[in-house]
Parts: structure tokens; C-alpha cells; sequence
């Protein structure tokens, strides 16, 4: 079964919107943390939010939120005030075992490519 | 601080040659990990390494392999390049092994002809 699964493969927004990118995971941990990327056609993986199982806040990095509901093993990435410079490619991932001494390893899901229209 | 930094950034090789990437990590960042990105199979875990030892590994044949040097570089080597080993390879540091961030290198492409 899919750890990560990222049902949208492509999402287009206009400019100055806000976009929501969805991410379902797969785990029976406890302890694991969330991530999302974004990789721009440059190909460099850009860190943009993290989010841990035990947080109780949602995750916030300036336009960057993190909607994590929990018992919906959702983890969906939302962008405020879309801009152009944020068509890229964006990836969720997760690591599962990060406070048991034996963290495993990142898995990602196939992604989703943002297009931002002007 | 500088950035992962990972040579060289693209490289050509034919089949059945071998091929050793490099990755320095982010100054102070002990852990690094490797991922293999290809258009068919996405992003494909490789093989992670903290103080040395190789903390996690994919499921990805022998001809791949990899090693950490005591100042935290690693290097991976693939053996006897296949037409399918062609891909971008992204290397990743992170301060600790665990819950830390996982910071990304800009890759190397690598063309199997």
C-alpha cells in the first residue's frame, strides 16, 4: 500500500489565489513527522513546512500552512496569495519511528505540479 | 552556510561503466541520504548514513552502494551502469539522524548511454 498518496497530479490556480494541495498517509506509528517540498523545473527539493505527529498547532512558515487532521491521516498543503515564482512540483513526504531511536526512511508521494496563471 | 553541495552536477556515462557521486552536507550536519528521481518511478529512497553507518537502506540492487567519511561527505557508487540507472540523483543532509529536516542538494543527472 501507498505510505503517501497525492490523488491530484496536476492543479492550476490564478495568481494571488489560494491553492490547497492534498496529501493522504498511510502509517500506524505514533511517532512520525510530515514534510512537503516543493521542486521547481531547476530540480533543486526546496524544504517548505514540517509538521510532527504530536504537534498540536497546524504548521505555519509565512504563506506556507499545513491542514493536519489527524484521524483523517491527512496532511493537505495550503498556499495563500499564490504567486508565479510557485508553479513547481510539490511533494509530501514522511518519516515514520522519529522519537523511537529508529527513524526510517523518507518516502515521498508522486507529487503534484502547480501552475500558477497570471 | 552554505548549501548541500553535490559534483559532479551532470555526467554521461555508457553502459556498463561505474559512477562515483559526491555530497557534502550542510556545515555541521552529520546525517545524508540519498534519493534516485526518474520520471517512471518518482522519488526512490537509496540509502541513508549518520556518524558513518548506514542507518536505513532501499530497495535498490548491490550495484548501488555508498559510503560516509568521518567529516560527514559520502559518496555513492554505482557499478556496471544500466540503460535504467540514468536519473537525477538528489542527495539530502540533515543535522541528526531522526526527526530532523531533510535539506536537499541541487543533484546530478546522470545519462546512461
Amino acid at each position: 500500500a501507498q505510505k503517501i498518496t497525492q490523488t491530484q497530479p496536476g492543479m492550476f490556480v490564478q495568481e494571488k489565489e489560494a491553492v490547497t494541495l492534498d496529501c493522504t498517509y498511510d502509517t500506524s506509528d505514533q511517532s512520525y513527522g510530515l514534510f512537503w517540498y516543493k521542486q521547481p523545473s531547476s530540480g533543486e527539493m526546496i524544504f517548505l513546512i514540517y509538521q510532527g505527529s504530536y504537534d498540536e498547532q497546524n504548521a505555519t512558515e509565512g504563506r506556507y500552512s499545513l491542514n493536519f487532521q489527524k484521524a483523517r491521516k491527512s496532511a493537505n498543503l495550503v498556499i495563500s496569495a499564490s504567486q508565479l515564482g510557485d508553479s513547481a512540483m510539490y511533494f509530501c513526504a514522511m518519516r515514520e519511528g522519529i522519537s523511537s531511536g529508529s527513524a526510517r526512511q523518507l518516502t515521498f508521494g508522486s507529487g503534484t505540479q502547480l501552475t500558477v496563471l497570471p | 552556510k552554505a548549501g548541500v553541495t553535490q559534483t559532479p552536477r551532470y555526467l554521461i556515462k555508457t553502459r556498463g561503466q561505474q559512477v562515483t557521486l559526491s555530497c557534502s552536507p550542510i556545515s555541521g550536519h552529520r546525517s545524508v541520504s540519498w534519493y534516485q528521481q526518474t520520471p517512471g518511478q518518482g522519488l526512490q529512497f537509496l540509502f541513508e548514513y549518520f556518524s558513518e553507518t548506514q542507518r536505513n537502506k532501499g530497495n535498490f540492487p548491490g550495484r548501488f552502494s555508498g559510503r560516509q567519511f568521518s567529516n560527514s561527505r559520502s559518496e555513492m557508487n554505482v557499478s556496471t551502469l544500466e540503460l535504467g540507472d540514468s536519473a537525477l540523483y538528489l542527495c539530502a543532509s540533515s543535522l541528526e539522524w531522526g526527526r530532523n529536516t531533510q535539506y536537499f542538494g541541487p543533484g546530478t543527472r546522470l545519462t546512461v548511454l
